[in-house]
């Protein structure tokens, strides 16, 4: 199985910071990376498709980047609604999240 | 509008089954494949299972085989996903999950609600 490295697993960051996770897979996986966020009590939202391709709707504050085996999601400017939790998700073999990145109010 | 309406919250006690339904609406049902996802209350997302409801093709996650089956029903548009020998590491949220698959993408676009599983004697 394919396993993915999430990091950090937690951050404070302040409005109008640039944000940066970084995920991880334990093989190549070519571009097949998707990042999700999820706020408390809700289902995940897809953002970011193929490792760098924004689902439509998403800000464009938000970008994916990556192949291989490192990828990371970078919040340009954070805003008061991007503050939930983010998952990567490879789709190269199977289909497995990361643990998680939970971005906090600092 | 795409939705997907999951049946409600379930209580078990340990060695039961549970089955969990999602009903697809707002586009052709054989054209996406649905997942399914777990949560653990304060843990993160676990994928469990796909299934292609164009000819019915299943995918399990290892950690889930011999202990997970997903149907689906197109008369009704609906998957139904049972779990077998639950244990109390089970309860968890379940969701269910549109897939697109293509030649150069692969990921989920729209979630149902979630259902509550408790597991408990």
């Amino acid at each position: 199985d394919i396993q993915m490295t999430q990091s950090p697993s937690s951050l404070s960051a302040s409005v109008g910071d640039r944000v940066t996770i970084t995920c991880r897979a334990s093989q190549s996986i070519s571009h097949y990376l998707n990042w999700y966020q999820q706020k408390p009590g809700g289902a995940p939202k897809l953002l970011v498709f193929g490792a760098s391709i924004l689902q439509s709707g998403v800000p464009s504050r938000i970008n994916g980047s990556g192949s291989g085996t490192d990828f990371t999601l970078t919040i340009s400017s954070l805003q008061p609604e991007d503050f939930a939790t983010y998952y990567c998700q490879q789709s190269y073999s199977g289909r497995t999240f990361g643990q998680g990145t939970k971005v906090e109010i600092k | 509008q795409v939705q997907l309406v999951q049946s409600g919250t379930e209580v078990k006690k340990p060695g039961a089954s549970v089955k969990i339904s999602c009903r697809a609406s707002g586009y052709t049902f054989t054209t996406h494949y649905i997942h399914w996802a777990r949560q653990a209350p304060g843990q993160g997302l676990e994928w469990m299972a796909i299934i292609n409801p164009d000819g019915g093709g299943t995918s399990y996650a290892q950690s889930f085989q011999g202990r997970v089956t997903v149907t689906r029903d197109t008369s009704t548009s609906t998957v139904d996903m049972e779990v077998s020998r639950l244990r109390s590491e089970d309860t968890a949220i379940y969701y269910c999950a549109r897939g697109v698959v293509e030649s150069a993408h692969d990921y989920i676009d729209y979630w149902g609600q979630g259902t509550l599983v408790t597991v408990s004697s």
